[in-house]
């Protein structure tokens, strides 16, 4: 079946935008991660999302930056007024639910670049 | 607070060799679960194997084996008679129980280059 699948893969946007990345998780899956991957960070977790509760934030940088999950499937990741420390592919993740024995599936990632 | 230190940033091997990469964590918490991912070429992170704290029986896989020490706070990886697939980052990464979810908290990965 279908994995995990990210758009764009790649955004470049100067700095001062908002970009918007979206993760369209498989199907069925209930809970859905964002995570970001830097050179100078490594991989941290972003935000958690299980069916229709409310959100772990706890990872979120910055408060430019959010997330949605509309009908409990696709998520969009906001960044507004983007900076050049935003620069990090983002990736997202899905699982059967969000209990720590289910393995999470990763997408292939948007690369973003600010300029 | 979580930790999990990869010291090994690159290691280069001729194929058919036996690798091993190092994983130690630091956490407060009893009960947590160990994984390993591997990110390929391509980007998109695979699943390779989670353990829970209570079990600390070793696990093989085919080439792949761990080996988790509690008494070390150690959970290594070996690849046995390596092959230039094998090529990739490697994660190791924690997530305690106490979250109510699985909240990875990543090494910052080894680097595996596996030559004909």
């Amino acid at each position: 079946g279908a994995g995990v699948s990210q758009s764009p893969s790649n955004k470049v946007t100067e700095k001062g935008k908002d970009v918007e990345l979206r993760c369209d998780p498989i199907s069925g899956h209930t809970a859905l991660y964002w995570y970001r991957q830097s050179l100078g960070q490594g991989l941290e977790f972003l935000i958690y999302f299980q069916g229709n509760s409310a959100p772990d934030k706890s990872g979120l940088p910055s408060d430019r930056f959010s997330a949605e999950r509309t009908g409990g499937s696709v998520s969009t990741l906001t960044i507004q007024r983007t900076q050049q420390e935003d620069s990090a592919v983002y990736l997202c993740a899905s699982s059967l639910s969000g209990g720590a024995e289910y393995e999470q599936y990763f997408g292939p990632g948007t690369r973003l670049t600010v300029t | 607070a979580q930790k999990v230190t990869q010291a090994q940033t690159e290691i280069s091997v001729v194929e058919k060799e036996d690798v091993t990469l190092d994983c130690v964590y630091e956490t407060r918490d009893t009960t947590y679960y160990l994984f390993w991912y591997k990110q390929p070429p391509s980007g998109e992170l695979v699943f390779l194997i989670r353990r829970n704290s209570f079990d600390e029986q070793n696990e093989i896989s085919g080439r792949y084996s761990w080996n988790f020490q509690k008494s070390t706070s150690s959970f290594n990886f070996t690849i046995t008679a390596s092959q230039v697939v094998d090529s990739a980052v490697y994660f190791c990464a924690l997530s305690p129980l106490g979250t109510g979810f699985q909240k990875l908290v990543f090494g910052t990965g080894t680097r595996l280059l596996v030559s004909p």
